[in-house]
């Protein structure tokens, strides 16, 4: 069974601080993306991690991929209000099945 | 032009209506999605439809019904809805189908009565 899993569902962080969201999937693939749902709105690209070892940053926020150890981590650098949001990631399988698993989301709130 | 577009944005309707729900892109993508998602969940996929035919259907009920008029357009015909059918209705494209970045568009909130 194709499985995503997120952790932690809820974070709340304090401007300032790091941390790291984790993404788990069960079965192998070397494509998986990161994306941000802010409330009632649609989602936003943020990241695409193609291949095993893939980093990328973008401002305070930086993901990376471990295709051997089926992970990859979202890490947030000296967070900021503007960063709470919903965070998805999404395993693509392509093939057959083609389409994108997501994980449960990562609710962040990052409080002054 | 690099986004996907819905309309409407919002949809309050009735258990006895039709309505349809409006996808287009023009990033010569072949591959559209339709996802739900209903508040505090990921989006679940519905429908995939890869160069004008469908090529998924995750078990949807038919009181939703797909339809690619051109590998720009989606449609999503709803009819007899249930409240429980209430939430936010995604549409995403993708160069191809398989492997590829789906982009979403802004999403219809729908509301069954």
């Amino acid at each position: 069974e194709l499985k995503v899993e997120q952790n932690p569902l809820f974070l709340s962080m304090q401007e300032g601080k790091n941390y790291t969201i984790y993404c788990n999937y069960s079965t192998t693939s070397d494509r998986l993306y990161w994306y941000r749902q802010d409330p009632g709105k649609s989602l936003e690209s943020l990241f695409v991690l193609l291949s095993n070892g893939a980093v990328k940053q973008e401002g305070r926020l930086m993901a990376s991929l471990d295709t051997k150890a089926r992970l990859s981590t979202l890490h947030i650098t000296a967070a900021v209000h503007d960063l709470s949001a919903t965070y998805f990631c999404a395993v693509d399988y392509g093939g057959s099945q083609g389409n994108l698993i997501f994980g449960k989301g990562t609710k962040l709130s990052v409080k002054p | 032009d690099t986004e996907v577009t819905q309309t409407p944005k919002h949809l309050v309707m009735g258990m006895t209506n039709k309505k349809s729900l409006k996808c287009e892109q023009h990033m010569g993508h072949r591959a559209m999605y339709w996802y739900k998602q209903k508040a505090k969940k990921p989006p679940e996929l519905m429908f995939v439809y890869s160069y004008e035919k469908l090529s998924i259907n995750e078990s949807v009920p038919s009181r939703f019904s797909p339809e690619c008029p051109n590998s720009s357009l989606l449609n999503l015909h709803l009819h007899a809805l249930q409240p429980e059918d209430s939430a936010l209705y995604l549409c995403a494209s993708s160069q191809d189908f398989g492997g590829r970045e789906q982009f979403f568009g802004p999403g219809t909130r729908l509301t069954v009565l």
